[in-house]
């Protein structure tokens, strides 16, 4: 079974700094997607960014981009220019690229901003 | 565009109590989705629906029951609440299961005595 580890339960940057959020998971499939959702205090998910597995770019969206490491089944996030916004849970989750539209969830990175 | 609303926003209930969660959406998606979101995990699928008519079961569908109304509606159903459904409950909807993007509710925030 496929399963998605958040290593980090939490994390602290200084505004205006670069953060990564750890994130590995585990699948014996060749073709699937991975994303990175943000939960800021309102509750509401948000998507920030997706990878598709068999693209080897890493995807980019204004601050935001991932490291996806294939072969080592790690998809991290990078957060430049960190702004007291980007408070939140972070949570990166696993999708099959096949009729099982199933999203596997690691448990979330709770990312604190310092003025 | 309200996207994804969910009633009621809170909720105590006591064990063996029922109750219904709504939940609507306005984009026009065919599918939708429950969570439920638990401390220090992520979330876990309940059911969900891949279009209008049809339900299926997820990773934790024990204790509840769904019904997708309409394409606009999908609620979640609590016959006997139990402690162990204390938690976050998350509405989520797409334009088919197979689209990248889910588009998530406000959640409940549902806690049993």
């Amino acid at each position: 079974a496929q399963t998605v580890t958040q290593s980090q339960p939490e994390m602290s940057v200084q505004e205006a700094e670069t953060v990564t959020l750890s994130c590995t998971y585990d699948t014996s499939e060749s073709d699937y997607y991975l994303f990175w959702y943000k939960q800021p205090p309102s509750r509401q998910m948000i998507l920030v960014i997706r990878q598709e597995a068999y693209k080897q770019q890493n995807a980019t969206e204004n601050r935001f981009s991932v490291n996806f490491q294939k072969a080592a089944k790690s998809f991290s996030l990078k957060i430049s220019d960190s702004q007291l916004g980007d408070a939140a849970m972070y949570f990166c989750a696993y999708r099959r690229d096949d009729s099982n539209y199933q999203l596997i969830w690691g448990a979330g990175t709770k990312l604190i901003i310092k003025p | 565009n309200a996207g994804v609303t969910q009633t009621p926003k809170f909720q105590v209930l006591k064990t063996g109590q029922s109750m219904t969660l709504q939940c609507a959406q306005d984009m026009n998606h065919n599918s939708m989705y429950w969570y439920r979101q638990d401390p220090g995990m992520g979330l876990r699928l309940i059911y969900y629906s891949a279009s209008e008519g049809t339900t299926d079961k997820g990773e934790v569908p024990n204790g509840y029951n769904v019904s997708r109304l309409n394409k606009r509606e999908f609620s979640l159903r609590l016959e006997s609440a139990a402690p162990s459904q204390t938690s976050v409950y998350f509405c989520a909807s797409s334009v088919r299961t197979e689209s990248y993007e889910q588009y998530f509710g406000p959640g409940t925030r549902l806690t049993v005595t």
